[in-house]
Protein backbone atom coordinates (compact mmCIF):
# COMPACT_ATOMS: atom_id res chain seq x y z
CA UNK A 1 0.00 0.00 0.00
CA UNK A 2 1.09 3.80 -1.05
CA UNK A 3 1.97 5.96 1.94
CA UNK A 4 3.22 9.20 2.11
CA UNK A 5 3.71 10.97 5.56
CA UNK A 6 4.42 14.61 5.16
CA UNK A 7 5.85 16.54 8.40
CA UNK A 8 7.66 19.44 9.31
CA UNK A 9 4.97 22.38 8.77
CA UNK A 10 5.19 24.73 11.41
CA UNK A 11 4.43 28.69 12.35
CA UNK A 12 7.20 30.79 10.66
CA UNK A 13 7.81 34.25 10.28
CA UNK A 14 7.89 36.28 7.36
CA UNK A 15 11.20 35.82 5.84
CA UNK A 16 11.73 32.67 7.84
CA UNK A 17 13.01 29.27 5.89
CA UNK A 18 11.36 25.79 6.95
CA UNK A 19 12.22 22.37 5.09
CA UNK A 20 9.57 19.80 4.90
CA UNK A 21 10.05 16.24 4.43
CA UNK A 22 7.87 13.49 3.04
CA UNK A 23 8.28 9.44 3.70
CA UNK A 24 7.19 6.93 1.51
CA UNK A 25 6.90 3.75 1.53
CA UNK A 26 4.69 0.72 -0.31
CA UNK A 27 6.22 1.21 -3.48
CA UNK A 28 9.83 1.45 -5.29
CA UNK A 29 10.17 4.75 -4.67
CA UNK A 30 13.68 5.11 -6.89
CA UNK A 31 11.42 4.68 -9.62
CA UNK A 32 9.07 7.31 -9.80
CA UNK A 33 8.71 11.10 -9.90
CA UNK A 34 7.34 12.90 -6.36
CA UNK A 35 5.51 16.27 -6.39
CA UNK A 36 4.28 18.96 -4.07
CA UNK A 37 1.25 20.41 -4.32
CA UNK A 38 -0.17 22.81 -2.09
CA UNK A 39 -3.80 24.43 -0.72
CA UNK A 40 -4.22 27.25 1.50
CA UNK A 41 -7.20 27.25 3.75
CA UNK A 42 -10.46 27.24 1.86
CA UNK A 43 -8.59 27.85 -1.56
CA UNK A 44 -8.21 25.43 -4.39
CA UNK A 45 -5.02 23.51 -5.42
CA UNK A 46 -1.56 24.81 -6.82
CA UNK A 47 1.31 22.74 -8.12
CA UNK A 48 4.70 23.72 -6.20
CA UNK A 49 7.33 21.64 -7.38
CA UNK A 50 8.59 18.30 -9.13
CA UNK A 51 11.32 15.57 -9.28
CA UNK A 52 12.01 12.85 -11.21
CA UNK A 53 12.85 9.60 -9.92
CA UNK A 54 16.67 10.18 -10.27
CA UNK A 55 16.27 13.81 -9.42
CA UNK A 56 18.14 14.66 -13.07
CA UNK A 57 14.91 16.90 -13.74
CA UNK A 58 13.27 19.48 -10.96
CA UNK A 59 10.66 21.93 -12.08
CA UNK A 60 8.84 25.01 -10.33
CA UNK A 61 6.28 26.71 -10.08
CA UNK A 62 6.84 30.72 -10.75
CA UNK A 63 5.67 31.69 -7.09
CA UNK A 64 8.12 29.21 -5.36
CA UNK A 65 11.29 29.66 -7.57
CA UNK A 66 14.10 30.92 -6.85
CA UNK A 67 13.08 30.34 -3.17
CA UNK A 68 12.48 26.62 -2.76
CA UNK A 69 14.21 23.55 -3.80
CA UNK A 70 12.88 20.32 -4.13
CA UNK A 71 15.05 17.11 -3.23
CA UNK A 72 15.11 13.55 -2.69
CA UNK A 73 16.95 10.73 -0.43
CA UNK A 74 16.25 7.38 -2.92
CA UNK A 75 18.41 5.49 -0.34
CA UNK A 76 15.78 6.63 2.17
CA UNK A 77 12.28 7.19 0.55
CA UNK A 78 12.33 10.71 1.34
CA UNK A 79 11.25 13.76 -0.43
CA UNK A 80 11.95 17.17 0.80
CA UNK A 81 11.00 20.95 -0.10
CA UNK A 82 13.36 23.37 1.02
CA UNK A 83 11.31 26.81 1.64
CA UNK A 84 12.87 29.96 1.83
CA UNK A 85 12.09 33.94 1.90
CA UNK A 86 8.69 32.19 3.25
CA UNK A 87 5.98 35.37 2.98
CA UNK A 88 2.29 34.99 3.88
CA UNK A 89 0.83 33.66 0.49
CA UNK A 90 3.02 30.75 1.47
CA UNK A 91 0.52 29.47 4.56
CA UNK A 92 -0.86 26.60 3.05
CA UNK A 93 -1.22 23.10 3.63
CA UNK A 94 1.34 20.99 1.72
CA UNK A 95 0.73 17.61 0.22
CA UNK A 96 3.29 15.32 -0.73
CA UNK A 97 1.95 13.34 -4.09
CA UNK A 98 3.72 10.25 -5.93
CA UNK A 99 3.99 10.53 -9.94
CA UNK A 100 3.27 7.92 -12.25
CA UNK A 101 5.78 7.53 -14.37
CA UNK A 102 10.31 8.12 -13.44
CA UNK A 103 10.64 11.05 -15.11
CA UNK A 104 7.17 12.70 -14.77
CA UNK A 105 3.77 12.57 -13.67
CA UNK A 106 0.80 12.29 -15.70
CA UNK A 107 -1.65 12.38 -13.02
CA UNK A 108 -1.75 12.46 -9.20
CA UNK A 109 -3.13 9.12 -8.07
CA UNK A 110 -1.55 9.32 -4.26
CA UNK A 111 -1.76 11.86 -2.17
CA UNK A 112 -0.21 12.46 1.75
CA UNK A 113 -2.72 13.80 4.52
CA UNK A 114 -0.37 17.05 3.91
CA UNK A 115 1.01 19.22 6.93
CA UNK A 116 0.38 22.89 7.73
CA UNK A 117 2.97 25.76 6.79
CA UNK A 118 1.72 29.09 8.01
CA UNK A 119 3.80 32.34 8.15
CA UNK A 120 2.85 34.91 9.79
CA UNK A 121 4.45 37.44 12.57
CA UNK B 1 0.93 29.20 -18.24
CA UNK B 2 -2.22 27.05 -19.51
CA UNK B 3 -5.11 28.14 -17.78
CA UNK B 4 -8.26 26.01 -16.39
CA UNK B 5 -11.51 27.44 -16.24
CA UNK B 6 -14.34 25.21 -14.17
CA UNK B 7 -18.14 25.90 -14.86
CA UNK B 8 -20.30 25.64 -12.88
CA UNK B 9 -18.12 26.91 -9.55
CA UNK B 10 -21.35 25.71 -7.34
CA UNK B 11 -23.51 22.69 -8.21
CA UNK B 12 -26.49 21.61 -6.10
CA UNK B 13 -27.79 18.47 -7.36
CA UNK B 14 -30.49 16.36 -6.08
CA UNK B 15 -29.64 13.05 -4.75
CA UNK B 16 -30.06 9.75 -7.43
CA UNK B 17 -29.86 13.12 -10.61
CA UNK B 18 -26.91 13.26 -12.97
CA UNK B 19 -24.52 16.00 -12.20
CA UNK B 20 -21.82 17.62 -14.60
CA UNK B 21 -18.90 19.68 -14.41
CA UNK B 22 -17.24 21.41 -17.41
CA UNK B 23 -13.12 22.43 -17.97
CA UNK B 24 -11.45 24.09 -20.58
CA UNK B 25 -8.31 24.50 -20.92
CA UNK B 26 -6.52 28.03 -22.31
CA UNK B 27 -4.47 25.78 -24.89
CA UNK B 28 -4.66 22.21 -26.76
CA UNK B 29 -3.91 19.71 -23.82
CA UNK B 30 -2.12 17.74 -26.85
CA UNK B 31 0.87 16.23 -25.44
CA UNK B 32 3.83 15.70 -27.31
CA UNK B 33 3.40 11.65 -27.17
CA UNK B 34 0.21 12.37 -28.84
CA UNK B 35 -1.80 11.82 -25.01
CA UNK B 36 -4.20 14.53 -23.24
CA UNK B 37 -3.40 14.53 -19.23
CA UNK B 38 -6.42 16.29 -18.15
CA UNK B 39 -7.65 14.22 -14.97
CA UNK B 40 -10.17 15.17 -12.50
CA UNK B 41 -9.81 14.94 -8.65
CA UNK B 42 -12.37 14.90 -5.46
CA UNK B 43 -11.82 16.34 -2.29
CA UNK B 44 -13.80 16.20 0.52
CA UNK B 45 -13.62 18.70 3.57
CA UNK B 46 -10.53 17.76 5.48
CA UNK B 47 -9.19 14.99 2.88
CA UNK B 48 -6.31 15.36 0.68
CA UNK B 49 -7.69 15.33 -3.10
CA UNK B 50 -8.80 11.70 -4.88
CA UNK B 51 -8.08 11.08 -8.43
CA UNK B 52 -10.95 9.66 -10.33
CA UNK B 53 -10.27 9.91 -13.85
CA UNK B 54 -7.11 10.33 -15.75
CA UNK B 55 -6.11 11.10 -19.52
CA UNK B 56 -10.13 12.31 -20.28
CA UNK B 57 -11.63 9.39 -19.55
CA UNK B 58 -10.01 6.06 -17.59
CA UNK B 59 -11.74 5.99 -14.06
CA UNK B 60 -8.37 5.80 -11.64
CA UNK B 61 -8.80 2.19 -9.81
CA UNK B 62 -11.94 1.85 -7.25
CA UNK B 63 -13.68 4.64 -8.50
CA UNK B 64 -17.09 4.04 -9.54
CA UNK B 65 -18.84 3.62 -12.69
CA UNK B 66 -21.47 6.49 -12.32
CA UNK B 67 -18.26 8.27 -12.66
CA UNK B 68 -17.31 9.09 -16.36
CA UNK B 69 -14.92 11.92 -18.51
CA UNK B 70 -15.22 12.82 -21.87
CA UNK B 71 -13.65 15.63 -24.21
CA UNK B 72 -10.91 16.47 -26.24
CA UNK B 73 -8.46 19.18 -26.86
CA UNK B 74 -9.82 21.81 -24.79
CA UNK B 75 -12.60 21.02 -23.90
CA UNK B 76 -13.82 18.65 -20.79
CA UNK B 77 -16.14 17.21 -18.88
CA UNK B 78 -16.96 15.09 -15.80
CA UNK B 79 -20.13 13.23 -15.29
CA UNK B 80 -21.96 11.55 -12.50
CA UNK B 81 -24.75 9.49 -13.31
CA UNK B 82 -26.69 9.30 -10.77
CA UNK B 83 -25.16 11.73 -7.43
CA UNK B 84 -24.62 9.42 -4.01
CA UNK B 85 -24.53 11.35 -0.46
CA UNK B 86 -20.88 10.71 -0.55
CA UNK B 87 -20.31 12.76 -3.89
CA UNK B 88 -20.44 15.59 -2.00
CA UNK B 89 -16.87 17.69 -1.98
CA UNK B 90 -14.70 20.03 -4.52
CA UNK B 91 -13.87 18.98 -7.97
CA UNK B 92 -10.92 19.57 -9.77
CA UNK B 93 -9.61 19.22 -13.57
CA UNK B 94 -5.75 19.36 -13.82
CA UNK B 95 -3.75 19.47 -16.75
CA UNK B 96 -0.21 17.81 -16.53
CA UNK B 97 0.57 17.70 -19.73
CA UNK B 98 2.62 21.11 -19.76
CA UNK B 99 5.11 22.57 -16.77
CA UNK B 100 3.92 24.34 -14.71
CA UNK B 101 0.44 21.88 -14.04
CA UNK B 102 -2.16 24.10 -13.60
CA UNK B 103 -5.62 23.05 -11.65
CA UNK B 104 -9.18 24.36 -12.52
CA UNK B 105 -10.81 26.39 -9.39
CA UNK B 106 -12.75 24.08 -8.23
CA UNK B 107 -16.63 22.73 -8.61
CA UNK B 108 -17.97 22.43 -5.42
CA UNK B 109 -21.03 19.79 -5.35
CA UNK B 110 -23.74 19.79 -2.58
CA UNK B 111 -26.69 18.07 -2.14
CA UNK B 112 -30.02 20.53 -2.70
Amino acid sequence: EVQLLESGGALVQPGGSLRLSCAASGFSFNKYAMAWVRQPAGKGLEWVSAISGGAARTDYADSVKGRCTISRDNSKGMLFLEMNTLGVDDTAVYYCVKGDTFVTSYHFAYWGLGTLVTVSS
Amino acid sequence: DIVMTQTPLSSPVTLGQPASISCTSSQSLEHSDGNIYLSWLHQRPGQPPRLLIYQISNRFSGVPDRFSGSGTGTDFSLKISRVEAEDVGVYYCMQATQFPFTFGQGTKLEIK
